[in-house]
């Protein structure tokens, strides 16, 4: 079966302090995984994908297939990184997003 | 930037009233979806549709939904006849296609069924 776990619904750090939003996922093809962010009162973007391996507002996100895993991390959270975070499943086969169930990351002043 | 563009950011209607969500996809993006989300859940995957097919349909896409792309730049979800659980945010999406798969969102409608 297709599915990606966000294990944590709330995540809340204070600014300054480490984040890792943790995604784990099932899916039997080669995985496309991606990162986006909503925050308040704007769409879903996208934030980053695995392919591109690039760092995006600081963030960064390893794809671990050993684990299967596409944990989303930053060194030191600022106040403007409070959104909520989706990773997501892109697959290939039937071209289409499946979505985790989304973290909601505050950091605190 | 081009963006994708929903109406109307709300909707409320009575149940068993049919509704129409409408998107503006992305002018030269192939892959069309729909998502909902329901309020403190996930974003779930209702349909996907290219080629002026639907390509892919979940559990809750049934017959009481259907999609339209009718003049080649608006895509239409119909809800024929809404329940209460229909309530939710509905997200419109597009796909360019080709080896850039960046999902680009609108920025939803709320439908509220009362």
């Amino acid at each position: 079966a297709q599915r990606v776990t966000q294990p944590e619904k709330l995540l809340s750090v204070f600014k300054g302090a480490p984040v890792e939003l943790k995604c784990n996922y099932s899916y039997s093809g080669s995985p496309e995984l991606f990162w986006y962010v909503q925050y308040s009162r704007q769409r879903l973007q996208l934030l980053l994908r695995h392919i591109s391996r690039e760092s995006i507002k600081g963030f960064t996100a390893d794809l671990n297939k050993g684990e299967t895993s596409f944990h989303l991390k930053k060194p030191f959270a600022q106040e403007e990184d409070s959104a909520m975070y989706y990773c997501a499943l892109f697959t290939s086969g039937t071209y289409k997003y499946i979505f985790g169930t989304g973290t909601r990351l505050k950091v605190l002043a | 930037e081009p963006e994708v563009t929903q109406t109307p950011s709300h909707q409320v209607t009575q149940m068993g009233q049919e509704v129409i969500l409408r998107c503006v996809p992305i002018s030269n993006h192939l892959y069309f979806y729909w998502y909902r989300q329901i309020l403190g859940q996930k974003v779930e995957f209702l349909v996907s549709f290219y080629n002026n097919e639907i390509s892919e349909k979940s559990e809750i896409f049934d017959d009481q939904f259907s999609v339209e792309r009718p003049d080649g730049s608006n895509f239409t979800l119909k809800i024929r006849s809404t329940k209460l659980e229909d309530s939710a945010m509905y997200f419109c999406a597009s796909i360019s296609g080709g080896e850039n798969t960046e999902a680009f969102f609108g920025q939803g409608t709320r439908l509220t069924v009362v």
